[in-house]
């Protein structure tokens, strides 16, 4: 059974930083793309990043570029979101996705949620 | 960047009812376009990919069809466990932008 758990979610001061990590388990871990994708609260799916099963593509959404990284370890089958200079407008649940094709979202987890405020 | 346009927004249907959602592209993605259905308080679930693909377990009143810049998804008949929210999602090119989504709501 596919399982992704997202965690490290929470309430964070605008301007400061977070790391989302997110865990795989019952598929081939390193064969597959991941995403990051969020949604803010009552709105739309919004594409956040992607790394390629190997780790050597990354690509952001504009919206991110230059303040979030993201990143995997195989061995470990996890996959991490880091977050800087975070805005009100990152404010959002965070999904984490995977696909054997790198632009399909196959399997998805249930989110961790971000709220950025002071 | 690749923009993405659904509509309509929001349609309120029946049980039965025959449904099409459109979904268009701001340049031509070819057929890599999948669609994704959400229901309130649950992660996004894919459905079709690459325009017409059924993801296994997805019934087969479910289906895609369109290419280049539209699309549509098609159910044929409306059951209860379908009203929930769709989207479309372009895979030609990142970033891998997302329509608005279709709300199908119970008429």
């Amino acid at each position: 059974q596919v399982q992704l758990v997202e965690s490290g979610g929470g309430m964070v001061q605008p301007g400061r930083s977070l790391r989302l990590s997110c865990a795989g388990a019952g598929f081939s871990f390193s064969s597959y793309a991941l995403h990051w994708v969020r949604q803010a609260p009552g709105k739309g799916l919004q594409w956040v990043a992607l790394m390629s099963n190997d780790g050597s593509q990354t690509s952001y959404a504009n919206s991110v570029r230059g303040r979030f990284t993201i990143a995997r370890d195989n061995s470990k089958n996890t996959l991490s979101l880091e977050m800087h200079r975070l805005r009100s407008e990152d404010t959002a649940m965070y999904y984490c996705a995977s696909g054997r094709i790198v632009p399909v979202l196959e399997y998805w987890g249930q989110g961790t949620l971000v709220t950025v405020s002071s | 960047d690749i923009q993405m346009t659904q509509s309509p927004s929001s349609l309120s249907a029946s049980v039965g009812d025959r449904v099409t959602i459109t979904c268009r592209s701001s340049q031509s993605i070819s057929s890599f376009l999948n669609w994704y259905q959400q229901t309130p308080g649950k992660a996004p679930k894919l459905l079709i990919s690459t325009t017409s693909t059924l993801q296994s377990g997805v019934p087969s009143r479910f289906s895609g069809s369109g290419s280049a810049t539209t699309f549509t998804l098609i159910i044929s008949s409306l059951q209860p466990e379908d009203f929930a929210t769709y989207y479309c999602q372009q895979g030609y090119s990142t970033p891998f932008g997302f329509g608005q989504g279709t709300r199908l709501e119970i008429k």
